[in-house]
Order: structure tokens, then C-alpha cells, then sequence
């Protein structure tokens, strides 16, 4: 079964600063991976889709790299903001239609 | 409306009620999917419908009943649920294509709590 690991669990940042997070996973036959933020008691939002044979992908001040290989996923937000605070996850599909998820990384943006 | 929404947002019952989740996509997807998360944990597959019919079922207790009439709508019937059961339950749609899928789209949630 796919594992998902999100690093660090929790990242406070003042505004303006860029960022790095992690999610490694275990099974690395996966199909794509999406990005995801969520706002604290609500549904998820769709950030960023790689397809397995894309190394990277970006939407605006977010870049979600892929290295499929060894199992691993980033995603850079350039230039925080305090309206990037959200917890974020990363989502690999493994078979016909099934995402895998973390527990996500908790981000603060300190304005 | 677009998107993917989801009735009631919040819902409070007892353990011996019925009650159902209801989710509508306006995407044209053709795979909608039931979510659990609870506190701390990681979201959990629950049920997945495909060209209308269910090919996942991850062990999910009886009391939990889904039902999906067509390609737009997906019904969570719940019965005799335990107070564990309280948790955000989250439908997601995508369009399958043979072995991959699309972006998976997300509604709202419905916060459900079990007294």
C-alpha cells in the first residue's frame, strides 16, 4: 500500500520569504501526483497535476517538481503571502482511481 | 454552479438516525469518490464510483451505504453510526481514462458529528 510522507509537518515563515515542502511516498509506480491546499474545515483545492512523465510543472508562485524514481514530490511557493497559510498535501495516484494522501504540511505566513 | 458541491455542510445526528450526504459534480467527470478525514489522520478512501458503478470499496463498515443514481450525483446513506464516525466527509470527482485520471476535483465537505 502507497505510504505518503509530508515534511516538515508544520512551517511558520514570515511574508516574502520562498519555501520549500516535501512529500516522499513509497510506491513509485504511480500514474500522477496533485497538490493540494486545504483551509482549516473545508474541502481541498487543486493546486497542481504532474503526469508521471513530467518532471515539473507551475501555476503562478507555485512549482511542484516530480522525480518518480525515487519516490519524491516538492513544491516551491516563491514570494509567501499571509494568504498562503492553509495546511497543504500532496496526493499520488497508484491504480485506476486512487489518490494517496499525507497528513500534510501546516503552513503560517507571519505578515 | 460549478464545481463540486456538497448537502448538508453540517450535520449533527444521533446514533440511531438515518441520515444522507449528497454530492453533485457540474464537470462532466465520469468518477465520483467518498473521502473520510478525521483529526490527524490522513484522508481515507471510502467508496469509488466509476461510469456509475462502485469499483472500490475500502472495508467500509455497513452502516455507511453509498449510492450513486448517475454520472452527476453521489448519496451517502448513513445508519446507526458510532460517535468515531464524526469526521469531514469529502466527495472528489475526475474523468477516467482507462488506468489514469484527470484532476481530481474536491467539494466543500460535510462535517458530520455523531452524539
Amino acid at each position: 500500500k502507497q505510504e505518503v510522507t509530508q515534511i516538515p509537518a508544520a512551517l511558520s515563515v514570515p511574508e516574502g520569504e520562498n519555501l520549500v515542502l516535501n512529500c516522499s511516498f513509497t510506491d513509485s509506480a504511480i500514474y500522477n501526483l496533485q497538490w493540494f491546499r486545504q483551509d482549516p474545515g473545508k474541502g481541498l483545492t487543486s493546486l497542481l497535476l504532474i503526469q508521471s512523465s513530467q518532471r515539473e510543472q507551475t501555476s503562478g508562485r507555485l512549482n511542484a517538481s516530480l522525480d518518480k524514481s525515487s519516490g519524491r514530490s516538492t513544491l516551491y511557493i516563491a514570494a509567501s503571502q499571509p494568504g498562503d497559510s492553509a495546511t497543504y498535501l500532496c496526493a499520488p495516484q497508484t491504480g485506476a482511481n486512487n489518490l494517496f494522501f499525507g497528513t500534510g504540511t501546516r503552513l503560517t505566513v507571519i505578515p | 454552479e460549478t464545481g463540486v458541491t456538497q448537502t448538508p455542510r453540517h450535520l449533527v445526528m444521533g446514533m440511531t438516525n438515518k441520515k444522507s450526504l449528497k454530492c453533485e459534480q457540474h464537470l462532466g467527470h465520469n468518477a465520483m469518490y467518498w473521502y473520510k478525514q478525521s483529526a490527524k489522520k490522513p484522508l481515507e478512501l471510502m467508496f469509488v464510483y466509476s461510469l456509475e458503478e462502485r469499483v472500490e470499496n475500502n472495508s467500509v463498515p455497513s452502516r455507511f451505504s453509498p449510492e450513486c443514481p448517475n454520472s452527476s450525483h453521489l448519496f451517502l446513506h448513513l445508519h446507526t453510526l458510532q460517535p468515531e464516525d464524526s469526521a469531514l466527509y469529502l466527495c472528489a470527482s475526475s474523468q477516467t481514462r482507462g488506468t489514469w485520471n484527470t484532476e481530481a476535483f474536491f467539494g466543500q465537505g460535510t462535517r458530520l458529528t455523531v452524539v
